[in-house]
C-alpha cells in the first residue's frame, strides 16, 4: 500500500537554527498539507499546498514557516529561526479520494 | 468556519467490552466527510473509518461503527470486543468536500482498554 514518508522522525535544534523538515508524497496525489501537533494537544492544520502553491494557510503559519517542492518529489517545510514553542509532532498528509493518508510524523524538539 | 468538539477527554473500557466515544460538529456545508482517526503511543495517525455525510447508512469496519445523525450533527464511534490495542487517543475530524480542503479536529479522547 502506497504511503506517505517522513524524515527525519526525530530532530533535536538549538533555538533559533533553520530546521526542514522533508515529505515524499504519494506519488499520484496533488493536494498536500503539514499538521502540527504540540504534546497533549490537537492536531493543528499549518498549511495546504497544490500546484506549486500554497492554498491556504493557517495563522500558525506565519513568516518563520516556508513550504515548497523543489524537485517534484519531497514537499518540505521550512522553519526559518526555531523558538521553545515551536516543539511539536509535525505531520505531512496528502489527499487521496475522500480521505488524508498522514506520514508517520517528524517529531522537533527545540532547547 | 468548521468546529468539532468532543466532550469526552479519557474514557476507559474493559477488555471485550463495548465502548462509544462522542462527537459533535458544526457546519454549514451540506456536503462533507466525517473520519475517527486513532493515535497510538507511536504517535502516527491511524484513519479508523470514514463517513459520507451524503450516505444514510452508518459506517462500519470489523469492530468499529458509527452512529452519524446528520440533522443532530453527531458522529459517535463504537468499539465493539475492546482489545488491549485499542488504547489510543481518537480524535474526529471533518473535511468538506472540496479538493483542497483540510482536516478538521477535536481535541480528542484518551481511550484505555484494561484487562
Amino acid at each position: 500500500e502506497p504511503e506517505v514518508t517522513q524524515t527525519p522522525s526525530h530532530q533535536v535544534t538549538q533555538m533559533g537554527q533553520e530546521v526542514i523538515l522533508r515529505c515524499v508524497p504519494i506519488s499520484n496525489h496533488l493536494y498536500f498539507y503539514w499538521y502540527r501537533q504540540i504534546l497533549g494537544q490537537k492536531v493543528e492544520f499549518l498549511v495546504s499546498f497544490y500546484n506549486n502553491e500554497i492554498s491556504e494557510k493557517s495563522e500558525i503559519f506565519d513568516d518563520q514557516f516556508s513550504v515548497e517542492r523543489p524537485d517534484g518529489s519531497n514537499f518540505t517545510l521550512k522553519i526559518r529561526s526555531t523558538k521553545l514553542e515551536d516543539s511539536a509532532m509535525y505531520f505531512c498528509a496528502t489527499r487521496g479520494v475522500g480521505e488524508l493518508f498522514f506520514g508517520e510524523g517528524s517529531r522537533l524538539t527545540v532547547l | 468556519a468548521q468546529t468539532v468538539t468532543q466532550s469526552q477527554p479519557e474514557m476507559s473500557v474493559q477488555e471485550a467490552e463495548t465502548v462509544t466515544l462522542s462527537c459533535t460538529y458544526d457546519t454549514s456545508e451540506n456536503n462533507y466527510y466525517l473520519f475517527w482517526y486513532k493515535q497510538p503511543p507511536s504517535r502516527q495517525m491511524i484513519l479508523v473509518i470514514r463517513q459520507e455525510a451524503y450516505k444514510q447508512q452508518n459506517a462500519t469496519e470489523n469492530r468499529f461503527s458509527v452512529n452519524f445523525q446528520k440533522a443532530a450533527k453527531s458522529f459517535s464511534l463504537k468499539i465493539s470486543d475492546s482489545q488491549l490495542g485499542d488504547t489510543a487517543m481518537y480524535f474526529c475530524a471533518f473535511m468538506k468536500h472540496e479538493g483542497y480542503s483540510t482536516l478538521t479536529f477535536g481535541k480528542g479522547t484518551m481511550l484505555l482498554v484494561s484487562p
